[in-house]
């Protein structure tokens, strides 16, 4: 259980293009889901928290208008890099509460997706 | 800002070696989670700990939450070479609030045969 994919697992894209990323929660429901960024060899950085039926929060220093995220239903968060360019080139990593555990316990479980390794040339 | 820091940054060890790494802020949080990542994918959750002085063992790993729930410690007890990974804690609530985790620095382990 509690199963988190991404599509695609990595892309390259020319400068300029846009790039979209899904995360999709397999086997549980998922009002919050969480976009990171990882660089190589360092920790993951939070860009922004995604809520069902709602505006995503960004976090202080993340574009809104470069990292487009939408997340239509429960099982599913899309985050959208427009106009890539070379140093978008980054780790992308969703996770996802589970609405069931996040009702029951206080502990704030993430599941986390396999990631999508974008790479801008 | 909360920070997360961990020490060491990297380590290298023969197989069979013990290991400790740790996890400091001069936050509190209402729990903190262990998480080991390999390279390409996601990090898997290993233990989250809730309660000041919580020791909490899986197999070979050992964690710890500090009494003031501002610190832990993960032990390996006889390093394998599957134990090879980046591994992270994460807190959560404190001032960023309930939802958000807070991921540290991270500690890069590499066990050799």
């Amino acid at each position: 259980g509690a199963v988190v994919s991404q599509h695609p697992s990595w892309v390259i894209c020319k400068s300029g293009t846009s790039v979209k990323i899904e995360c999709r929660s397999l086997d549980f429901q998922a009002t919050t889901m969480f976009w990171y960024r990882q660089f190589p060899k360092q920790s993951l950085m939070l860009m922004a928290t995604s809520n069902e039926g709602s505006k995503a929060t960004y976090e202080q220093g993340v574009e809104k208008d470069k990292f487009l995220i939408n997340h239509a239903s429960l099982t599913l968060s899309t985050l959208t890099v427009t106009s890539a360019h070379p140093e978008d080139s980054s780790f992308y990593i969703c996770s996802a509460r589970d609405l069931g555990l996040a009702v029951i316990s206080s502990y704030n479980e993430q599941f986390f997706g396999p990631g999508t390794r974008l790479t801008v040339l | 800002t909360q920070l997360l820091e961990q020490s060491p940054q990297f380590l290298s060890i023969q197989e069979g070696e013990n290991l400790t790494v740790y996890c400091n802020s001069s936050s509190v949080f209402s729990s903190l989670q262990w998480y080991r990542q390999e390279p390409g994918e996601g990090p898997v959750l290993l233990v989250t700990v809730v309660t000041g002085g919580e020791v909490k063992k899986l197999k070979r790993l050992t964690f710890q939450f500090g009494d003031a729930r501002k610190d832990s410690s993960l032990h390996i007890t006889a390093a394998q070479p599957g134990d090879t990974g980046l591994y992270l804690c994460a807190g959560a609530g404190g001032d960023t609030g309930f939802q958000k985790l807070v991921f540290g620095t991270g500690t890069r382990l590499l066990v050799s045969p």
